[in-house]
């Protein structure tokens, strides 16, 4: 099982340009997550998906688009892309139980600068 | 917002020492987890910890919860080279998203 996958896994964008970030898991996880890090920020929610067809608005989502293609793939668009968005981005996944959480699988990240 | 937050921002330690290291959050949580992310890399689970449990053991990892004071803390024992990783806290509040803190980064000296 490869677990969660992305890609690319570096990108350079100039100010304006869009692009979309992939994201897939072999794992059967319902949920689906977006985050970005930035230097001694945590992890932030972009976006997140509960269940397929379904998705909301994390902390920070403005800026980006996500879509969650079928149950297993998972991805997020710059439609115009800002310096502030330069970022090391991971999608993770999971299988809640009920209203609560189990554990998040992450893939290895994608990093990304805006010029 | 950020609602876990860790202490100590970064700690050094001598190979065979214990490392500890804090998180606080500020509302009522179904679970709090510990997530280690080595450089460059993804986060990886730790242990989870559930609100009604007070302790839990994973190997070298002792974590304890006390929701009285709405904190947690990570034990490391013994610790290894391999264990330099920055840890993160993570709570969830009965939905579907998990709050990350800014991490607590762990260097182990040989």
């Amino acid at each position: 099982n490869a677990g969660v996958t992305q890609t690319p896994k570096f990108q350079v964008l100039k100010t304006g340009q869009s692009m979309t970030l992939q994201c897939a898991q072999d794992m059967n996880h319902n949920s689906m997550y977006w985050y970005r890090q930035d230097p001694g920020m945590g992890l932030r929610l972009i976006y997140y998906s509960a269940s397929e067809g379904t998705t909301d608005k994390g902390e920070v989502p403005n800026g980006y688009n996500v879509s969650r293609l079928n149950k297993r793939e998972f991805s997020l668009r710059l439609e115009s892309a800002a310096p502030s968005q330069t970022s090391v981005y991971f999608c993770a996944s999971s299988e809640p139980s009920g209203r609560a959480y189990n554990e998040q699988f992450f893939g290895p990240g994608t990093r990304l600068t805006v010029l | 917002s950020q609602q876990g937050e860790e202490d100590p921002q970064a700690l050094s330690i001598q190979e065979g020492e214990n490392a500890t290291m804090n998180c606080s959050y500020k509302t009522s949580i179904n679970n709090l987890q510990w997530y280690r992310q080595n450089s460059g890399r993804g986060l990886v689970h730790l242990i989870l910890i559930r609100s009604n449990e007070r302790e839990k053991h994973s190997g070298r990892l002792r974590v304890t919860l006390d929701t009285s004071k709405k904190s947690s803390s990570l034990l490391i024992t013994a610790s290894r080279a391999a264990d330099t990783a920055s840890y993160f806290c993570a709570t969830d509040s009965n939905d579907y998203k998990l709050s990350f803190g800014a991490g607590t980064t762990v260097t182990v000296r040989a």
